[in-house]
């Protein structure tokens, strides 16, 4: 199985940061990864796929890139309601495997 | 309203069964893969099976795989996951999923837009 490895796995951050977020796959995949937000009590939520792609309705202050074996989610202002886990998911191949999260918190 | 709702969880004995199911509303289930992905208390994300339009393609996580079968029924709207053998360690919060599979150029990528509220398992003696 191809592994995820994310990090860091916390962070500490203030409104208004830039914040950069790293998933690493064990081998090259192209760029077939997406990214994913959780808060607590709430379903997952797609932010972006195909590495860079911004899904409909998510903040512009999201972005995704990276392509092969590394990739990376920036919040470029980082806003209270931005709080929460962050997930990358490779779909290259199965099983499917997730990085096993970001917690970013309040500073 | 878009949306997936799950149900059949609860309280299993190790080695019993479970199984669950997930309704559609607002779409039409049959355009779209699903698939199951659960969050165990304390941990991470954890994929764990999926299902094509036609229900002729399954994949399954190495953790499920010989234990847990996804199916769907396309005239009911509705897919489920027969989880068997269950484990404690299948203890989590299970997410049905649907992926709306865009493509660029002639590459089709996942992308999981919208989740139902999930349903928990409990797997205890």
């Amino acid at each position: 199985a191809i592994q995820m490895t994310q990090s860091p796995s916390s962070l500490s951050a203030s409104v208004g940061d830039r914040v950069t977020i790293t998933c690493r796959a064990s081998q090259d995949i192209r760029n077939d990864l997406g990214w994913y937000q959780r808060k607590p009590g709430k379903a997952p939520n797609l932010l972006i796929y195909a590495a860079s792609s911004l899904q409909s309705g998510v903040p512009s202050r999201f972005s995704g890139s990276g392509s092969g074996t590394d990739f990376t989610l920036t919040i470029t202002s980082l806003q209270p309601e931005d709080f929460a886990t962050y997930y990358c998911l490779q779909d290259y191949g199965y099983p499917r495997t997730f990085g096993q999260g970001t917690r970013v918190e309040i500073k | 309203e878009v949306q997936l709702v799950e149900s059949g969880g609860g309280l299993a004995q190790p080695g019993g069964s479970l199984r669950l199911s997930c309704a559609a509303s607002g779409f039409t289930l049959s355009n779209y893969w699903i698939h199951w992905v659960r969050l165990a208390p304390g941990k991470g994300l954890e994929w764990v099976a999926n299902i094509n339009q036609g229900g002729n393609k399954k994949n399954y996580g190495d953790p499920v795989m010989g234990r847990f079968t996804i199916s769907r029924d396309n005239a009911k709207n509705s897919v489920s996951l027969q989880m068997n053998s269950l484990r404690a360690e299948d203890t989590a919060l299970y997410y049905c999923v649907r992926d709306f599979n865009p493509s660029h150029s002639t590459r089709y990528y996942d992308a999981f837009d919208i989740w139902g509220p999930g349903t928990m398992v409990t797997v205890s003696s």
